[in-house]
């Protein structure tokens, strides 16, 4: 049981560069999450899914795209890379219930230059 | 104001001390609460939820007083290994579950 896995690890993108970060999660959650977390900040909510083929923005999506095509997999799409979109990004997923816990992946650090 | 507002830190504490954080949210209509530890560069982990009646785990215990809108953590007799960034979490319920996170309390136990 891998919990919930995202690569890559790190990435370097040039500025108006695109890419996909992806994120997977095997014990079949149905609520699935993005967020990002800049230094000295608490985590900030990019989007959401709350099943397949269900997905809507959190508090920050300016610059992101989602699909969630199947249960397990979440990515998230960068579209045209600012310097201000360089963060640590966290997926993380959770069985539903206010009162469940929330499982993260072990993060995408990602630079824009 | 902030949704959850947290004390950053940091607290520097000899191993062996007792050590007290403390949150507080802005919306009412809150449902769950928790309180979530951060290594360095790491992904944040449940330390424990918080319930209206307190609870306890080992040397750790979580309060939440809805009145206040207030919650804290107390960890006891620290350890070096309690280093880690404690993050206070609130979940709106509904639909959605969705978290709101706190900045997170910066806890450095010193031996």
């Amino acid at each position: 049981n891998a919990g919930v896995t995202q690569t890559p690890k790190f990435r370097i993108l040039k500025i108006g560069q695109s890419m996909t970060l992806q994120c997977t999660q095997d014990m079949n959650h149905n609520y699935m999450y993005w967020y990002r977390q800049d230094p000295g900040m608490g985590l900030k909510l990019i989007y959401y899914s709350v099943g397949a083929g269900i997905t809507d923005k959190g508090e920050v999506p300016n610059g992101y795209n989602v699909s969630r095509s199947t249960t397990e997999d979440f990515p998230l799409r960068l579209e045209l890379a600012a310097p201000s979109q360089t963060s640590v990004y966290f997926c993380a997923s959770q069985r539903g219930g206010s009162y469940n816990e929330q499982f993260f992946g072990p993060g995408t650090r990602l630079t824009v230059l | 104001r902030k949704e959850v507002e947290q004390d950053p830190g940091p607290f520097n504490v000899p191993e062996g001390a007792t050590v007290a954080f403390n949150c507080t949210y802005s919306n009412s209509a809150s449902q769950s609460f928790f309180w979530y530890r951060q290594d360095c560069r790491k992904e944040p982990k449940l330390l424990m939820s918080v319930y209206s009646s307190g609870n306890e785990d080992g040397r750790f215990t979580a309060q939440l007083n809805r009145a206040s809108q207030y919650i804290s953590l107390l960890i006891r007799d620290s350890k070096l290994s309690d280093s880690a960034t404690y993050l206070c979490v609130v979940n709106y319920g509904g639909a959605t579950n969705k978290l709101i996170f706190g900045t997170g309390t910066l806890l450095a136990v010193q031996p």
